[in-house]
């Protein structure tokens, strides 16, 4: 089982769509969790760290189930502009924290 | 702009040369890392750096050497390289090893 999974897409949504990802780890002893997101050829930016009890950023909302072992991230109102591949980022402790990115899915948000 | 800083930003090399891929970080941070994206690939984290040790190296072939002077400078030497090393090179920061990363631009390097 891959330590880090994305459903890869692309997800094609219409502007004002409400879109959901998730991402699931196989680490239960993971600490910390972000969101990135890529635009083609570029490198990754923070879009959101992950807390416990959800957060929430303008449009974006990420969640946390440590249960489950999974991260969400919802996009509501959807723009052109949201088009990108959204990565998903999890620390794992094992003598020190190492980072393991999601292959990341791709979103495409048309007018 | 993230801060962080990379150069050259493409780097064409044979496969017997010699080069290095600089970053520099402005931000403060104690940690940096390197990471490999090919295409269609996920990232692959390469090395990891804390407080200028390093405390990571995710079984990268010896022709990749990396070399972190300070905490806001890191190098990654490139030596007998082969084609399928052609890879963007991306270099982050971070306040420490679990907190979240700050990117540079990247490389992209191109081996003939």
């Amino acid at each position: 089982r891959k330590e880090v999974e994305q459903d890869p897409g692309p997800f094609n949504v219409p502007e004002g769509a409400t879109v959901a990802f998730n991402c699931t780890y196989s680490n239960s002893a993971s600490q910390s969790f972000f969101w990135y997101r890529q635009d083609c050829r570029k490198e990754p930016k923070l879009l959101m760290s992950v807390y416990s009890s959800g957060n929430e950023d303008g449009r974006f909302t990420a969640q946390l189930n440590r249960a489950s072992q999974y991260i969400s991230l919802l996009i509501r109102d959807s723009k052109l502009s949201d088009s990108a591949t959204y990565l998903c980022v999890v620390n794992s402790y094992g003598g020190s924290y190492i980072p393991t990115f999601g292959r990341g899915t791709s979103l495409i948000v048309h007018p | 702009e993230t801060g962080v800083t990379q150069t050259p930003r493409h780097l064409v090399m044979g496969m017997t040369n010699k080069k290095s891929l600089k970053c520099e970080q402005h931000l403060g941070h104690n940690a940096m890392y390197w990471y490999k994206q090919s295409a269609k690939k996920p990232l692959e984290l390469m090395f990891v750096y804390s407080l200028e040790e390093r405390v990571e190296n995710n079984s990268v072939p010896s022709r990749f050497s990396p070399e972190c002077p300070n905490s806001s400078h890191l190098f990654l030497h490139l030596h007998t390289l082969q084609p399928e090393d052609s890879a963007l090179y991306l270099c982050a920061s971070s306040q420490g090893p679990r907190y979240e990363q700050y990117f540079g631009p990247g490389t992209r390097l191109t081996v003939t």
